[in-house]
């Protein structure tokens, strides 16, 4: 699969905004993910962004897409605890496959 | 809400044994997949299935084969596993086509 990067780790204090950063090398890209995991469980769809928006909000979720740089974020607004989690981002360009991000392991400090 | 199941959470194995993963998903979904997950590497996939009977190699097939006799099952199977298949084995399946994958809670496999 293209290749999709993410900073692997991300330590926010509680109440903070949590921004997390990643990029990917297909230009193809249609549908943009992202997805948490929290410990000893799966993969849980946060939210997701198709190709030809920039921005999409969700409560406290903000995902910002540069097509142009092929740079996707989200911001997760008031991070809490229970935001403590790996977060993927994941694209796809084809019919059936998923191309993930190593992950980003978010470490709320109280 | 679409449930995706995975038959054990934890599983113990010795190298060299033949190892079974069930998949079974409840909303009729066209398409399955088994990834696994390492850390640093993320998730990668080794096959999924876009139809009952049907397979297709995903990015790490090597070492693994795969079953689908009936749409909501799909199964990964470790011929004679080894100790470098230690890891999060994660199912997923979706509607169609691209549209969202909807995942198990993992297996946790590991091969001594």
């Amino acid at each position: 699969g293209e290749d999709v990067e993410q900073s692997l780790f991300l330590s926010v204090r509680e109440g903070d905004s949590s921004v997390i950063n990643c990029t990917y090398t297909d230009s193809s890209s249609t549908y943009l993910y992202w997805y948490k995991q929290e410990p000893g469980a799966g993969l849980q769809l946060l939210t997701y962004i198709f190709s030809n928006m920039d921005m999409k909000q969700d409560q406290r979720l903000t995902v910002l897409l540069n097509k142009k740089d092929k740079h996707l974020s989200l911001r997760i607004a008031d991070t809490q605890t229970g935001d403590s989690a790996i977060y993927f981002c994941a694209e796809t360009s084809n019919d059936y496959k998923l191309s993930f991000g190593a992950g980003t392991t978010v470490t709320v400090r109280a | 809400d679409v449930k995706v199941t995975q038959s054990s959470r934890y599983l113990v194995k010795r190298t060299g044994e033949k190892v079974f993963l069930e998949c079974v998903q409840d909303m009729d979904h066209e398409n399955m997949f088994w990834y696994r997950q390492d850390p640093g590497l993320g998730l990668r996939l080794i096959y999924f299935s876009y139809d009952v009977k049907m397979k297709e190699k995903g990015d790490i097939p090597e070492g693994y084969s795969v079953s689908r006799e009936k749409k909501e099952r799909f199964s990964l199977i470790l011929e004679s596993a080894s100790t470098n298949q230690t890891s999060m084995y994660l199912c997923a399946s979706s509607k169609q086509g691209r549209d969202t994958q909807y995942f198990g809670p993992g297996t946790r496999l590991t091969v001594l």
